[in-house]
């Protein structure tokens, strides 16, 4: 599976788009995005995937560059409940084997 | 639609004992993935269950083991427990043939005293 590099950590203004960078620049052609979060002590929360377009849900949406080595997360309108340590995981697609490596990922500060 | 349960949610065991974690999939999941959290780190895969079998292993001793019964549910065992066993241990749902997404339970905080 490939690498991601993230910041340790960034804010953000309550109500402003945070914008979480990812670094994978070892992705292959068959190795999606995963982003998750975790807010402190609790279970880590699917946010979104995606293979090379961009994708939306109703939590975020998933900018991936068009060589894939790198991609963004964003939340629109963040709010305090927003802050948590963001991971950005790249592993093979559907059925693609198990297991999930997490990095040190980003902690997001949300700030009134 | 209930989520991932895991049962207890806080735990305290003495060194050398042997504990057991247990995860009730997502409904209309068939796949169990464990992972362990230290303080500060991010998780960390121990194995994976799938038809009852053990498909995936991290890099985690012997003293881990686990199983899945027919239902999907799934057990994690930890014997001769060491201080360092002390972390949060999460328990993730998928299903096999489907899109594979990992969903989480709330994890069981296990404290080796």
């Amino acid at each position: 599976d490939a690498k991601t590099t993230q910041p340790p950590s960034m804010d953000c203004a309550e109500g402003r788009a945070a914008n979480l960078p990812c670094n994978h620049s070892t992705i292959s052609g068959n190795e999606y995005v995963y982003w998750y979060r975790q807010i402190h002590s609790q279970g880590p929360q699917y946010i979104i995937h995606g293979l090379k377009n961009n994708e939306t849900n109703e939590m975020a949406s998933l900018i991936i560059t068009e060589d894939r080595k790198s991609s963004t997360l964003i939340l629109p309108h963040a709010t305090l409940r927003d802050t948590a340590v963001y991971y950005c995981i790249v592993r093979a697609g559907p059925q693609g084997g198990g297991k999930l490596i997490f990095g040190q990922g980003t902690e997001l500060s949300v700030k009134p | 639609d209930a989520g991932v349960t895991q049962s207890p949610t806080h735990l305290i065991k003495t060194r050398g004992q042997q504990v057991t974690l247990r995860c009730s999939p997502k409904s209309g999941h068939d796949t169990v993935s464990w992972y362990q959290q230290a303080l500060g780190q991010g998780p960390q895969f121990i194995f994976q269950y799938y038809e009852e079998e053990e498909r995936q292993r991290g890099n985690f001793p012997d003293r881990f083991s686990g199983h899945q019964f027919p239902n999907y549910s799934s057990e994690l065992n930890v014997n001769a427990l060491l201080l360092g066993d002390s972390a949060l241990y999460l328990c993730a749902s998928s299903l096999f043939s489907g899109s594979d997404t990992q969903y989480f339970g709330p994890g069981t905080r296990l404290t080796v005293l």
